[in-house]
């Protein structure tokens, strides 16, 4: 069954520092990859996803994500964090649920703290 | 182009009693799903509607039951509700079969049992 990872449920960095959020997925057939964020309150907004083709991402607000099969991972990326970015993050994979329909299941979340 | 909207945004209700959750969908999107995302933790699928019809399930027990309307709107019931039933519901719109490729979400709705 396919699963999601996320190594580190909480992150911290500085204002201007490098941004990494990790994800490990499990998947027996090619996944379809996003990464979600989650202000308070709020619902789930999609930053970027992996279908098919380029293996490095370029999602909204400066994020990226690698797709790497030999490492099963798709790790989150951005090169200066800005207060904004403080949030909860989401890596979720796509499978079937049943016949040709798919859902989506999601790591337990990464929440990051940026720091003046 | 409108997005998801889901209402209400929060909700308060007694163990044993029962609620209705409602989602619109994006326009142009046929298929809604639904997530139960707890306290600290990862949204957990509940189910999916294509075009009127349940199109998988998760994890949950028959108390949790849905519909999905013509215009593709979707409604979330649970019955007696349980303490655990705590949590945000989220709805998620798209196209086609499934979460394939890319799914909208709501801002959800905050559930409290007491």
């Amino acid at each position: 069954a396919q699963s999601v990872t996320q190594l580190g449920s909480h992150v911290s960095v500085s204002e201007g520092a490098l941004v990494l959020l990790r994800c490990n997925y499990s998947s027996s057939v090619p996944p379809y990859l996003f990464w979600y964020v989650q202000y308070p309150n709020q619902g789930l907004q999609l930053l970027l996803k992996y279908t098919t083709g380029a293996t490095l991402v370029k999602g909204i607000n400066g994020f990226e994500a690698e797709f790497k099969k030999s490492e099963t991972s798709f790790h989150l990326t951005k090169p200066s964090a800005h207060m904004s970015d403080a949030a909860e993050y989401f890596c979720a994979v796509s499978v079937r649920s049943g016949g040709s329909n798919y859902k989506l299941t999601f790591g337990k979340g990464t929440l990051l703290t940026v720091n003046p | 182009e409108t997005g998801v909207t889901q209402s209400p945004t929060h909700l308060i209700k007694t163990r044993g009693q029962q609620v209705t959750l409602r989602c619109s969908s994006q326009s142009g999107h046929n298929t809604v799903s639904w997530y139960q995302q707890a306290l600290g933790q990862g949204p957990q699928f509940i189910f999916q509607y294509y075009r009127e019809e349940e199109n998988g399930r998760g994890n949950f027990p028959p108390r949790f039951s849905g519909l999905q309307f013509p215009n593709y709107s979707s409604e979330l019931n649970v019955n007696a509700l349980e303490l655990d039933d705590s949590a945000l519901y989220l709805c998620a719109s798209s196209q086609g079969q499934g979460t394939r490729f890319e799914a909208f979400f709501g801002q959800g709705t905050r559930l409290t049992v007491v």
